[in-house]
């Protein structure tokens, strides 16, 4: 059971490139999540989508972007990288009815450093 | 002041003690409530999820919401080495959980 899968796990960035982190999940989830957790921190949303082709921005969508092309599949984009998107980010997925209504499951994130 | 506040802690406690974390929130429209435990590196996994107000007990994990105090609580009763983890509180007005406000989490080192 590979559940959600989130590539690379580790990335060091230098400031103004970009990159795109890779998000798949494997249990027919319609929702999908990316958040970022800055250390000692809770998770902020950054994007969310509730299905293919439909995003919508959460808490910190700046400097961020998202696309939905398949059920899978969530990517995240960061363009002209900043030192203030040095972070974890964690992608999740989840489901919304009755008892699964507020299980959300993550992968073990992407922890990337820009200089 | 954040909508949700988590005792910071660090955290810790001998093996077998009754582990008490606790979470307070400014919004009354939150209706549900989780507890997310994360392993160090890891990503948070849902360990307790809470509907309005009540207790909700699951082996030795016990959540708790007081809506009228706004203030939720996870006991952990005889507390095992392996519940050394960063634990998260996390409340939502609806059941998309996903946009749920969560914490910044209280961090528990239980020694053998």
């Amino acid at each position: 059971n590979a559940g959600v899968t989130q590539t690379p796990k580790f990335r060091i960035l230098k400031i103004g490139q970009s990159m795109t982190l890779q998000c798949t999940q494997d249990m027919n989830h319609n929702y999908m999540y990316w958040y970022r957790q800055d250390p000692g921190m809770g998770l902020k949303l950054i994007y969310y989508s509730v299905g293919a082709g439909i995003t919508d921005k959460g808490e910190v969508p700046n400097g961020y972007n998202v696309s939905r092309s398949t059920t899978e599949d969530f990517p995240l984009r960061l363009e002209l990288a900043a030192p203030s998107q040095t972070s974890v980010y964690f992608c999740a997925s989840g489901g919304l009815a009755g008892v699964d209504a507020g299980e959300l499951f993550f992968g073990e994130g992407s922890r990337l450093t820009v200089l | 002041q954040k909508e949700v506040e988590q005792d910071p802690g660090p955290l810790s406690v001998p093996e077998g003690a009754i582990v008490s974390l606790n979470c307070t929130y400014s919004n009354s429209a939150f209706q549900y409530f989780m507890w997310y435990r994360q392993y160090s590196r890891k990503g948070p996994e849902l360990l307790m999820y809470t509907y309005s107000s009540g207790n909700k007990e699951d082996g030795r994990f016990t959540a708790q919401v007081d809506k009228s105090s706004k203030y939720i609580s996870l006991f952990i009763r005889d507390s095992q080495p392996s519940d050394s983890a960063t634990y998260l509180c996390a409340m939502s007005v609806n059941t998309n959980a996903g946009k749920s406000t969560f914490g910044d989490g209280t961090t528990l080192t239980v020694k053998p």
